[in-house]
């Protein structure tokens, strides 16, 4: 079925530290994986996204890797700072189905100063 | 451009009432809207996906009867909420795909449902 993982649930780091966060997918025919940062009571916030036929993608501080074989994707977060906490979550996209997104459970970052 | 708009963005209602959520894209037009619910310190969770002029197609365990929706144009979809109970309280969300568009959706402010 349509499922997607993500680790950790909650994640502690110091200023200036990297952030990992991991998802898993269980449908091959996913095509595109979203990931989004939502801080509380707000609409989730698109900060990158890979298409499947690209193994890696980076914007400024921030980059994506996707691992078709595997169906695992990554989120990267370099020289964290505290504007950076907010619970970060991933998606799978299966196009095939109207497009629709599914979600990873969630990460909640804390960037401690 | 790709706004996605809610409304209402609150909405407190008594115990068996029905509530109307609409969602609207404001400069593009969408063939195919998703509703979402998210509940406190939880994930988006689907469900269902609007296609214009069409039924919509619901999430397992989701009532339809429940949970009614409704795409009438290619930028407006309304989720009604029908006989609402307390369990029903939670932030609903809605998104937007642009017709001709490849991935992404484009997401509303969300409405807070509170039911007494």
């Amino acid at each position: 079925g349509e499922n997607v993982e993500q680790h950790p649930s909650t994640l502690s780091v110091q200023e200036g530290d990297s952030a990992v966060i991991k998802c898993t997918y269980s449908d091959s025919a996913s095509n595109y994986f979203p990931w989004y940062k939502q801080e509380l009571g707000k609409r989730p916030q698109l900060i990158i996204d890979i298409r499947s036929n690209v193994g890696e993608k980076k914007d400024q501080r921030i980059a994506v890797t996707l691992n078709k074989t595997a169906k695992h994707f990554s989120l990267h977060i370099t020289e964290t700072q505290p504007e950076d906490s907010a619970v970060y979550f991933c998606a799978a996209q299966y196009y095939n189905q109207g497009g629709k997104l599914i979600f990873g459970q969630g990460t909640e970052l804390s960037v401690k100063p | 451009g790709a706004v996605v708009s809610q409304h209402p963005s609150r909405v407190i209602c008594k115990s068996g009432t029905s509530v109307k959520i609409e969602c609207r894209s404001l400069d593009f037009q969408a063939t195919t809207m998703f509703w979402y619910r998210q509940f406190p310190k939880q994930s988006l969770m689907l469900m269902a996906t609007s296609n214009e002029g069409s039924k919509a197609t619901y999430e397992q365990g989701v009532e339809k009867d429940k949970f009614l929706i409704n795409h009438a144009s290619l930028t407006l979809s309304t989720l009604t909420v029908t006989s609402a109970h307390p369990e029903d309280s939670s932030f609903y969300i809605c998104s937007a795909h642009q017709a001709g568009g490849y991935n992404e959706q484009f997401f509303g402010p969300g409405t807070r449902l509170t039911v007494l």
